[in-house]
């Protein structure tokens, strides 16, 4: 059972470049997520999805896109690299929406990215 | 304004000795309260999640308190230990939304 798993670990890109920040998660979890965490701040929601085929919106969404094809996979776009836009990523994924008790979420280990 | 303030921002102590986090939240509708640890170059993972209606809860060496009235949690960490090195973050669930606060950066020295 490896978990939530996140790859690059880092990345470095140059300003108006584009990737995708991929995430994938064994435990059949029907929510996922993505966040940023950047110094002094706490997690702020970027994108969620409560099962295939449905995402939505959070906190800070823009310039970056979600899809969710299967119940494993939640990969995030980054589709113009800005510089506002370094930061350290995490997805995480839980059995129920994100608010319900006793149902935590699980977080990968993050992406570290550098847009220069 | 849902936010989550955590107290204080860093804090030293020597191996063995206990220690308190604080944590102030204004959420409204409130739903639970939870803590993380964050190690270094890690995610965060869940200690504890309580209801309003819980006073404490304990994870081994680690006890959580609540008063939602005053809409105050606290984490007690008894008998440190240096892999208790970490950010502890607060968090407040709402209606559909969790409230992160920035988190208390702890330090175990031997």
């Amino acid at each position: 059972n490896a978990g939530v798993t996140q790859t690059p670990k880092f990345q470095v890109l140059k300003t108006g470049q584009s990737m995708t920040l991929q995430c994938a998660q064994d435990m059949n979890h029907e929510y996922m997520s993505w966040y940023r965490q950047d110094p002094g701040m706490g997690l702020r929601l970027i994108h969620y999805s409560v099962g295939a085929g449905i995402t939505d919106q959070g906190e800070v969404p823009n310039g970056y896109n979600v899809s969710r094809s299967t119940t494993e996979d939640f990969p995030l776009r980054l589709l113009s690299a800005a510089p506002s836009q370094t930061s350290v990523y995490f997805c995480a994924s839980s059995y129920r929406p994100l608010s319900s008790y006793n149902s935590p979420l699980h977080f990968g280990n993050g992406t570290r990215l550098t847009v220069t | 304004k849902n936010q989550v303030e955590q107290s204080p921002q860093s804090l030293i102590i020597l191996e063995g000795k206990n220690c308190t986090l604080q944590c102030n939240y204004t959420v409204s509708p409130f739903s639970n309260l939870r803590w993380y640890k964050q190690d270094t170059g890690r995610g965060p993972v869940s200690l504890t999640i309580m209801t309003f209606s819980q006073n404490t809860k304990s994870n081994g060496r680690y006890t959580a308190t609540l008063d939602a009235d005053t809409k105050q949690s606290s984490l007690h960490i008894t008998a440190s230990q240096l892999s208790d090195s970490a950010s502890y973050i607060c968090v407040a669930s709402g209606h559909y939304q969790l409230i992160w606060g920035a988190g208390t950066k702890l330090i175990i020295k031997p």
